[in-house]
């Protein structure tokens, strides 16, 4: 079945950086771009960037601008999400989710990542 | 940035309810809004696109309407499955923008 699985939960030191997996199966993986939301303790959706694994495009947040990185392995299927310079409000579940470009929705998600960030 | 105005915060009701969630925007989307349910410890799943577009799989008493700033999500009957929260996403332009969240909790 069509699905996105990502990497397990860390602890990392603030001024760390993380790196979040997102492996797609069922599904041709250049054919849909990946975004990445991330979801604070007890908050709302937040959107972080998106990426074409066909082209390696890339649109960020400008929150984000200059401390996240969206990359692929299309031989692989999978993308990753790198954020540097952690601080404690970084604490979040990340999920990558595709866009479905018939639905101009987000209809596909990852099971979640938490990054706890604590010193 | 587009702002999304989601309302109401919380709710109570109880099964067999009507339950209506609205959304407004701060500009101009058409029809490019979404709507997407959580349950607790789990990812978003996709209820509506288009403003009115039931995704596939999705049970038929949840509707959409709305165009231009304002949206609405009903379900016509509230099932003990649909204690969640919900939330509105405009897919006009970047940077996606969610509203803040409804929860809807059993009375």
């Amino acid at each position: 079945q069509v699905q996105l699985v990502q990497s397990g939960a860390g602890v990392k030191k603030p001024g760390a950086s993380v790196k979040v997996s997102c492996k797609a199966s069922g599904y041709s993986f250049t054919g849909y771009d990946i975004n990445w939301v991330r979801q604070a303790p007890g908050q709302g959706l937040e959107w972080m960037g998106w990426m074409s694994p066909n082209s390696g495009n890339t649109d960020y947040a400008q929150k984000f601008q200059g401390r996240v990185t969206l990359t692929r392995n299309s031989s692989i299927s999978t993308a990753y999400m790198e954020l540097s310079s952690l601080r404690s409000e970084d604490t979040a579940v990340y999920y990558c989710a595709r866009w479905a470009v018939v639905s101009d929705a987000l209809d596909i998600w990852g099971q979640g990542t938490m990054v706890t960030v604590s010193s | 940035d587009i702002q999304m105005t989601q309302s109401p915060s919380s709710l109570s009701a109880s099964v067999g309810d009507r339950v209506t969630i609205t959304c407004r925007t701060s500009q101009y989307i058409s029809n490019y809004l979404d709507w997407y349910q959580q349950q607790p410890g789990k990812a978003p799943n996709l209820l509506i696109f288009a403003a009115s577009s039931l995704q596939s799989g999705v049970p038929s008493r949840f509707s959409g309407s709305g165009s231009g700033t304002d949206f609405t999500l009903t379900i016509s009957s509230l099932q003990p499955e649909d204690f969640a929260t919900y939330y509105c996403q405009q897919s006009y332009s970047t940077p996606w923008t969610f509203g803040q969240g409804t929860k809807v909790e059993i009375k």
